[in-house]
């Protein structure tokens, strides 16, 4: 069975710039959530979509969005980007949301100059 | 607020030893915690839950206990290889919260 797949894998962009990253989940799963990864902050929560609903959404701000098609893949948009949204970004899929485990991508690693 | 605190510190071990790492939790009652492996320029791999009713949940070299009192749950390794060497995350994902994560490290 084939992971979670997240394109692409490193990004540079510059300030003020928008940017759209890419999950395809593992089949079957139907829920999905992102999450920004940073030295300090750790893994934070940014926001979950079951059947192309979002379920739960994390405390960032607007400039963050994103979205789940029928076939479950997601995408996930930053626009205006600051300095601050340098970080790795995670997908993880599962079947159900819960005590299901989380089976995560590699990652995108976004640098914004 | 609700948060997961784990030791930020890198725990260095001696191969051979029980590395033991730490997740505390604070104003809230987990149901449950999950415990993943991250390697550098990976995802998170999904490695054990316990639940709060579970006293201890063990596989293989591993085991993960949660202590309700203390509000905190403790992943050990026994018996630790330097394959072992990653961070190690505790993360409530019923709540979304995921701890900073504690490196580990594993020396011959």
């Amino acid at each position: 069975k084939a992971g979670v797949t997240q394109t692409p894998r490193y990004l540079i962009k510059t300030r003020g710039q928008q940017v759209t990253l890419s999950c395809s989940p593992i089949s079957g799963h139907r829920s999905v959530s992102w999450y920004q990864q940073t030295p300090g902050q750790g893994l934070q929560f940014l926001f979950e979509y079951f059947s192309e609903t979002q379920r739960n959404k994390g405390n960032f701000p607007g400039r963050f969005s994103g979205r789940q098609f029928s076939n479950s893949r997601s995408e996930m948009n930053v626009s205006t980007l600051e300095l601050g949204d340098s970080a790795l970004y995670l997908c993880a899929s599962s079947f159900e949301s819960g005590e299901t485990p989380l089976h995560f991508g590699n990652g995108t690693r976004l640098t914004v100059t | 607020s609700q948060k997961i605190e784990q030791n930020s510190e890198a725990l260095n071990i001696q191969e051979g030893k029980t590395a033991t790492l730490t997740c505390n939790y604070t104003n809230y009652s987990p149901a449950y915690l999950q415990w993943y492996r991250q390697d550098p320029g990976r995802g998170p791999v999904f490695l054990l839950l316990i639940r709060e009713n579970e006293k201890e949940k063990r596989k293989e070299r591993l085991k993960v206990t949660f202590d309700t009192t203390l509000k905190q749950s403790l992943f050990h390794i026994t018996a630790s290889q330097p394959a072992d060497s990653a961070t190690y995350l505790c993360a409530d994902t019923d709540k979304l919260i995921f701890g900073t994560g504690t490196r580990l490290q594993v020396f011959p």
